[in-house]
């Protein structure tokens, strides 16, 4: 069975900084792409990074150029976004995901 | 960045009713076109790729259609648990844009 489990999110003031990963279980994870989406409170889904199953393409979201990094680990098994300079407008639940899609992580970013 | 618009934002719906679900691209997307179902709190789960391909365990009241700009997610005789939100999304290209979102619930 295909797991994905996030972690790292929580609180963080603006201007800080997170690092999530993303734990892949029950599939051959060096195979596949990988993704970030993440979803406002209230709002619709928005896709944030890409990377390949190497790990040597990598695309943002233009919201987030410059201040988040995604990479892999594929020995591990595992996804990671760093995420700095953190704006009230991160603020969102963050998936992890290529077909299916973990449960996601709750980033806030207030004050 | 390629542009995503879905039609209804929402519609209200009897269980057995059919429901067709219209996402247009700001431009040519060929067939890269997926679309999603969420439920509150839950994660995105995919229902059809390349416009019109069913994942697997899908069930078959669900279809997909169109190429190039314009598609639609039908879903023959909606059943309680189909009611949530749909989104489409194009993978032509990247920024990988996702449609505002169509919100399905009960009449």
């Amino acid at each position: 069975e295909v797991q994905l489990v996030e972690s790292g999110g929580g609180l963080v003031q603006p201007g800080g900084s997170l690092r999530l990963s993303c734990a892949a279980s029950g599939f051959t994870f060096s195979s596949y792409e990988m993704n970030w989406v993440r979803q406002a409170p209230g709002k619709g889904l928005e896709w944030v990074s890409y990377i390949s199953s190497s790990g040597s393409t990598i695309y943002y979201a233009d919201s987030v150029k410059g201040r988040f990094t995604i990479s892999r680990d594929n020995a591990k098994n595992s996804l990671y976004l760093q995420m700095n300079s953190l704006r009230a407008e991160d603020t969102a639940v963050y998936y992890c995901g290529s077909v299916d899609w973990g449960q996601g992580t709750l980033v806030t970013v207030s004050s | 960045a390629i542009r995503m618009t879905q039609s209804p934002s929402s519609l209200s719906a009897s269980t057995g009713d059919r429901v067709t679900i219209t996402c247009r691209a700001s431009q040519g997307i060929s067939s890269y076109l997926a679309w999603y179902q969420q439920k509150p709190g839950k994660a995105p789960k995919l229902l059809i790729y390349a416009a019109s391909t069913l994942q697997s365990g899908v069930p078959s009241r669900f279809s997909g259609s169109g190429s190039g700009t314009d598609f639609t997610l039908t879903i023959s005789c909606l059943q309680s648990e189909d009611f949530a939100t749909y989104y489409c999304q194009q993978y032509y290209s990247y920024p990988r844009t996702f449609g505002p979102g169509t919100k399905v619930d009960i009449k």
